[in-house]
């Protein structure tokens, strides 16, 4: 069974301070790792993906994720916030054993200060 | 199309209707998914077909909900004798042939009240 955890539900930053959201995942198989936003009344929009090469990502937005296989992590970090950034992000796992299926994590909402 | 279209955008039903939802996928991809989102959590799969088949519908909460996708293409999400608790947005989504490296477009959703 696979599963994703994500460690705050809420997440405030001043613009132009680094951004952190936490996630944890647990997979029977090598996994495939996404974020994903979602910005009010809007869908959901792939940031980046992990699929076993380089286990440092990056993605849309200077968006970046580390892949850690002995911390089962998949962190999201961006140096500087933007007012933009502000937005609802979800971690998600999927396995070959779960066929096609993708898992989320529960959210966390980046709030950004001006 | 360019994207994965879903119609209606909102829905508002009365308790014990049936509504069905359309979810238009890109053209040429294969697969297709439904998810649903209910307030402050994260999507949860529902079906996934590959072309006209329903290759996974493990996520179907009970048999008031049905899906269908005749011809490979759209699909419509059906469910009868609506509750309160069905209400969420109902989000789509469709890859070339399945999870790939790039994921999967997600549509906008319709978002499903139950009153």
């Amino acid at each position: 069974a696979q599963s994703v955890t994500q460690l705050d539900s809420h997440v405030s930053v001043s613009e132009g301070t680094p951004v952190l959201l936490r996630c944890n995942y647990s997979s029977s198989y090598s996994p495939s790792l996404f974020w994903y936003v979602q910005h009010p009344n809007k869908g959901l929009q792939l940031l980046l993906k992990y699929t076993s090469a380089a286990t440092l990502v990056k993605g849309i937005n200077g968006f970046e994720a580390e892949f850690k296989k002995s911390e089962t992590s998949f962190h999201l970090t961006k140096p500087s916030a933007h007012m933009s950034d502000a937005a609802e992000y979800f971690c998600v796992v999927s396995d070959n054993n779960a066929g096609n299926m993708l898992t989320f994590g529960g959210g966390t909402r980046l709030m950004v200060k001006p | 199309g360019a994207g994965v279209s879903q119609t209606p955008s909102n829905k508002v039903t009365e308790k014990g209707k049936y509504v069905e939802l359309r979810c238009d996928p890109i053209s040429g991809h294969t697969a297709l998914y439904w998810y649903r989102q209910s307030l402050g959590q994260g999507p949860e799969f529902l079906i996934y077909f590959q072309g006209t088949g329903a290759a996974d519908d493990s996520g179907l909460p009970n048999d008031r909900f049905f899906a269908v996708r005749p011809e490979g293409s759209v699909s419509t999400l059906k469910i009868q004798r609506t509750e309160r608790g069905d209400s969420a947005v109902y989000l789509c989504a469709s890859s070339l042939m399945g999870l790939d490296a790039n994921g999967y477009t997600f549509g906008s959703g319709t978002r499903l009240t139950v009153v």
